[in-house]
């Protein structure tokens, strides 16, 4: 069975960091291209972030381009997000999911919840 | 930055009526559009990929059309596991983008 888990969210001041940890199992990880998308509290999906199955390739939102950086350890099975500078309204809680062919999602995690405030 | 929009914002439809949402792009995304599913505490759902491609195991009460710009999900006669958030997304352009949302109530 596929699965997905994150992990590494928490409370955070505005202006810190915060990495996520996403671990893969139950399918190939590195043949897989891989996105994060949030959802802030009572809102709507915004996806955040994508990379290619071999790592060499990545896009990001607008809204996190510069403070954001996705990566992958295809060794470990695990996809990342190192969130820096973070704003209150980065507040949501963080799924990662798996890709299929072309970029839509056919599998999510549970989601991990990042709350940015002081 | 394609915006997708989805119509109504909230749908009130009694246990096995028909249901029909709408999504529509603001330029076309050809035929790369997905739909999910969320109900609450959940994580969403994939149900339908390239506009009318169910995902595995979902039920054939779900079907998706539609090409360019306009697009529909429509789920034949409502099942109470069926009442739920409906989200479309397209994937033919970066960044990806989601709607807004459907919300589908119980009439």
């Amino acid at each position: 069975e596929e699965q997905l888990v994150e992990s590494g969210g928490g409370l955070v001041q505005p202006g810190g960091s915060l990495r996520l940890s996403c671990a893969a199992s139950g399918f190939t990880f590195s043949h897989y291209a891989m996105s994060w998308v949030r959802q802030a509290p009572g809102k709507g999906l915004e996806w955040v972030s994508a990379i290619s199955d071999n790592g060499g390739t990545t896009h990001y939102a607008d809204s996190v381009k510069g403070r954001f950086t996705i990566s992958r350890d295809n060794s470990r099975n695990t996809l990342y997000l190192q969130m820096n500078s973070l704003r209150a309204e980065d507040t949501a809680i963080y799924y990662c999911a798996k890709d299929s062919i072309g970029y839509y999602f056919e599998n999510w995690g549970q989601g991990t919840p990042v709350t940015v405030s002081s | 930055e394609i915006v997708m929009t989805q119509s109504p914002a909230t749908l009130s439809v009694s246990p096995g009526e028909r249901a029909t949402l709408s999504c529509r792009a603001s330029q076309s995304v050809s035929s790369n559009l997905a739909w999910y599913q969320q109900k609450p505490g959940q994580a969403p759902r994939l149900l339908i990929y390239r506009t009318s491609n169910r995902a595995t195991g979902l039920p054939p009460r779900f079907s998706g059309s539609g090409s360019g710009t306009e697009f529909t999900l429509t789920i034949s006669s409502l099942q109470s596991e069926d009442f739920a958030v409906y989200y479309c997304q397209q994937y033919n352009n970066w960044p990806l983008t989601f709607g807004g949302g459907t919300k589908v109530e119980v009439k």
